[in-house]
């Protein structure tokens, strides 16, 4: 069982180029979310989605863009990479927790640095 | 909008004792869950135990158990007879029932346990 699967790991990038994050979870889950976690804070939600072919911005999306073309696949896009992005991106996953409690499931994230 | 405080930027505590992390939440919503996330060095986000916000009864989960004070808000974590292995960083997570589900984290405790 995979779980939530984040590829790459490791990525440096230069100013201004674009790249995509790649998530795929195998627990058909209807909600997937990726955050980002910044040195010494807590993760921030960049965009989720609630099912395929619904997205919504979280709280920090500027830069950043999403699709939800299956329920399985939810890749994140960096259009032009600036310094700021430098982070961990995490990717997750949940069932919709509907009086139960459905924790979410994280990737390994990936570490992204812009240089 | 919800926050989560953690006010220990770092505890330590001895092998086999007992350590107590803080965790406060402004919500003004009464059907939430609240849980703690551990990240060891490795960066995984691994559940340690969780809380609905309508159960009055504390959550235990071994070792790890809360103290979910609802009118205080405030929902602290327990770690009795501390492992080597605990040591990591220790985020608090509060989650709205419905809508996107997001998670909102604290900054994080970062746990030394001293052998």
């Amino acid at each position: 069982n995979a779980g939530v699967t984040q590829t790459p790991k490791f990525r440096i990038l230069k100013i201004g180029q674009s790249m995509t994050l790649q998530c795929a979870q195998d627990m058909n889950h209807n909600y997937m979310y990726w955050y980002r976690q910044d040195p010494g804070m807590g993760l921030k939600l960049i965009y989720y989605s609630v099912g395929a072919g619904i997205t919504d911005k979280g709280e920090v999306p500027n830069g950043y863009n999403v699709s939800r073309s299956t329920t399985e696949y939810f890749p994140l896009r960096l259009e032009l990479a600036a310094p700021s992005q430098t982070s961990v991106y995490f990717c997750a996953s949940s069932y919709p927790s509907r009086g139960g409690n459905q924790p979410q499931h994280f990737g390994d994230g990936t570490r992204l640095s812009i240089l | 909008a919800q926050t989560v405080t953690q006010s220990q930027p770092e505890m330590s505590v001895q092998e086999a004792e007992t350590v107590t992390l803080s965790c406060t939440y402004d919500t003004s919503e009464s059907d939430y869950y609240l849980f703690w996330y551990k990240q060891p060095p490795s960066r995984q986000m691994i559940l340690v135990i969780r809380q609905e916000a309508y159960k009055q009864q504390n959550a235990t989960e071994n070792r790890f158990s809360v103290n979910f004070q609802k009118a205080a808000k405030s929902f602290s974590l327990k770690i009795s007879d501390s492992q080597l292995g605990d040591a990591a960083m220790y985020f608090c997570a509060y989650r709205l029932q419905g809508g996107s589900e997001k998670l909102v984290f604290g900054k994080g405790t970062k746990l030394t346990v001293n052998p």
